[in-house]
């Protein structure tokens, strides 16, 4: 079966610093990916996605790198700031089974 | 105007008992879903509908029964409680199957 996951539970940076989230997926008919965040008390929340003909994409201080060889993607935050804190979710959406597969999160705390 | 809504935010019961959670999506979406998310942050999908017809039921326990009364509205009902059910549910729509999702803020159930 269809697989997601995340490389690290937890992740700690100092404000200012980048961030960089990594995930893993097994199937390799997935044609795109998504990123959620979900902040403390709150519900996950789109952030980007990206097709699989494409190996990069960018948004406002996000940047989502796919490599499809080795089925990874990753998630980069430049210039991390205390709000980027939350736990972030790889996604991977199959229209033909009607859901999105999650990875399992990864924490992010920003120190100040 | 909050586009995917919960109520109740805090659910806090006795085990054996029958509660209802309810989730409202203002978005004109076409597929409403449940997700347990447990004290891990594990997102796990329940149940997905489709124009008010169920299309995915994940293994779920029948004590659990969602309700669609229409497109806009996705209600889960929970029979017998029990202290496993402790957990956060979300609420979620998309416009079509599997595609982005937007979630509600949550339900925190706590059975005692």
């Amino acid at each position: 079966g269809e697989s997601v996951g995340l490389h690290l539970p937890t992740l700690s940076v100092q404000e200012g610093d980048n961030s960089i989230i990594n995930c893993a997926y097994s199937n390799s008919a997935s044609d795109y990916f998504i990123w959620y965040k979900q902040e403390s008390g709150k519900g996950p929340q789109f952030i980007i996605d990206i097709r699989s003909n494409m190996d990069k994409r960018q948004g406002q201080r996000v940047t989502v790198l796919l490599n499809k060889t080795v089925k990874h993607l990753s998630l980069q935050i430049a210039a991390t700031q205390p709000g980027d804190s939350a736990v972030y979710f790889c996604a991977e959406p199959n229209t033909n089974a009607g859901k999105s597969t999650f990875g399992d999160g990864t924490t992010l705390t920003v120190k100040p | 105007d909050t586009a995917v809504s919960q109520t109740p935010k805090y659910l806090v019961t006795q085990m054996g008992n029958d509660k209802s959670i309810k989730c409202e999506q203002n978005l004109g979406h076409d597929t409403m879903y449940w997700y347990k998310q447990d004290s891990k942050k594990f997102l796990k999908i329940m149940f997905s509908y489709n124009n008010k017809e169920l299309i995915i039921n994940e293994t779920v326990p029948n004590r659990f029964s969602p309700k669609s009364p229409d497109k806009a509205h996705l209600n889960l009902h929970i029979n017998s409680l029990e202290l496993g059910d402790s957990a956060v549910y979300f609420c979620a729509s998309s416009q079509e199957l599997g595609k982005t999702q937007y979630f509600g803020p949550g339900t925190r159930l706590l059975v005692l």
